[in-house]
């Protein structure tokens, strides 16, 4: 079945350590997001990627780190910047930017600090 | 500041009402809309997409757009208590990234 993968669904961060999250996609996708969700609130945009080996910043990209080796992962790091990392972070596909097909989302990584 | 804006709610549905879900949107740039289901502890869930004015209808749903005053807005009739959750309207700007509002909650009421 065709989809978007996120791993781990849960994950806990000590203090000073970074701390990856995996995006994997088999849909062929060439546009690939990053989203950070606090309870409450709406998703917010952490980086995204229109194609392999480039990727742009969004609105909230300090703390985080981004690479795009190969068309199926978009991997996410939260570094030790990132002075409040707890949240939802929901990683995101679509054919391409310019198509006006929507995004469709992973299950999410729950990211906590011990 | 490109803003989509959305009732917090919750909105409360008697069971078979119509559910009416409002979204405003500031970017006179924005050519498509998407509707999104979240359930609580999940990820968005695509409903609806729209991106000519008008009404687009699918089963229970009908979104409806109106690009002159800058607003979205979704129909769910029928209204089930699997309907409840949280309603994410997002438009998309000119270089095809969401904006998404902060959600509107609807609970439907047996």
């Amino acid at each position: 079945d065709g989809g978007i993968t996120q791993s781990p669904k849960y994950l806990f961060r000590k203090e000073g350590q970074n701390v990856t999250l995996s995006c994997e996609q088999n849909l062929n996708h060439d546009a690939m997001y990053w989203y950070r969700q606090d309870p409450g609130q709406g998703l917010r945009l952490i980086y995204y990627s229109q194609i392999v080996n480039d990727f742009q910043k969004g609105d909230i990209a300090e703390g985080y780190s981004v690479s795009r080796e190969k068309k199926e992962s978009f991997p996410l790091t939260v570094t030790s910047a990132q002075k409040n990392p707890t949240a939802f972070y929901l990683c995101a596909s679509r054919t391409d930017r310019l198509s006006g097909q929507p995004q469709h989302f992973g299950d999410g990584t729950r990211l906590s600090i011990l | 500041q490109k803003e989509v804006e959305q009732n917090s709610g919750p909105l409360s549905v008697p069971e078979g009402a119509i559910a009416s879900l409002n979204c405003t949107y500031s970017d006179r740039g924005s050519q498509s809309f998407f509707w999104y289901r979240q359930y609580s502890g999940k990820s968005p869930e695509l409903i609806m997409f729209i991106y000519s004015n008008g009404d687009k209808e699918d089963g229970r749903f009908t979104a409806q757009l109106n690009k002159a005053s800058q607003y979205v807005s979704l129909l769910i009739r029928d209204s089930q208590p699997s309907d409840s959750a949280t309603y994410l309207c997002a438009g998309t700007d000119s270089w095809g990234k969401l904006q998404f509002g902060a959600g509107t909650q609807v609970v439907v009421t047996p």
